[in-house]
């Protein structure tokens, strides 16, 4: 099945430094997806992008589908900002979402 | 803006019993999946579910476990005899068709077998 690597694995940040969380995918993908899992566990949805980039505040993110990676960037972060960041990414149409395995971020004040 | 929502957030039970989480998808949407996330782990799919019928399973998704949409807007997932090692988050997720590719997700339920 479709691997998805995302790197770093652990990033520890000062308030207001600009990050960039890298996701790779090892199969050509219809459908990605970047998630923050909140400290109560919720997955928030972050992006959906399986090419092109697209910003929302703070968070932007690009996908370049032919080179089978992705990214989302963090700037001016805030400590609200930590959590676990995953990026998944689904082969074909209608199937399940395969995940990373995330990167944990830690923001500091 | 809609969004899918499950019950209960946390449940916690004896090893052996039988649990039934709950979904309300998104209204309209076709597609059902469960997912479970062992904690500090990735999160992992169970199951599809699309026109009543399971679409896909995982591995994991064995005869322990059976999904059910019993009306127009629930869809459950039912644990017939818990274990230990199935203490996890499970999330439901909805999407309106194939071409819409994004899968939305609920807010988890925190399933803690004891």
């Amino acid at each position: 099945g479709i691997q998805v690597e995302q790197s770093p694995p652990d990033l520890i940040l000062q308030e207001g430094a600009n990050s960039t969380l890298r996701c790779n995918f090892s199969d050509s993908v219809n459908n990605l997806q970047w998630f923050h899992q909140n400290p109560w566990g919720q997955l928030i949805n972050l992006f959906y992008i399986p090419s092109g980039t697209k910003q929302n505040g703070r968070l932007s993110a690009t996908t370049v589908a032919t080179e089978r990676y992705s990214l989302l960037y963090i700037s001016s972060s805030q400590t609200t900002d930590s959590g676990v960041y995953f990026c998944a990414v689904e082969r074909g149409y209608g199937n399940k979402l395969v995940f990373g395995a995330g990167t944990i971020l830690r923001v500091k004040s | 803006e809609p969004e899918v929502t499950q019950t209960p957030s946390h449940q916690v039970t004896q090893m052996g019993q039988e649990v039934i989480l709950r979904c309300v998808p998104i209204s309209n949407h076709l597609y059902f999946y469960w997912y479970r996330q062992i904690l500090g782990q990735k999160v992992e799919f169970l199951v599809s579910f699309y026109n009543n019928e399971i679409s896909e399973k995982s591995e994991i998704f064995d005869d322990q476990f059976s999904v059910e949409r019993p009306d127009g807007s629930n869809f459950t997932l039912k644990i017939r005899s818990t274990k230990l090692e199935d203490s996890a988050m499970y999330f439901c997720a909805s999407r309106g068709s194939l071409m819409e590719g994004e899968q939305y997700f609920g807010p988890g339920t925190r399933l803690t077998v004891t």
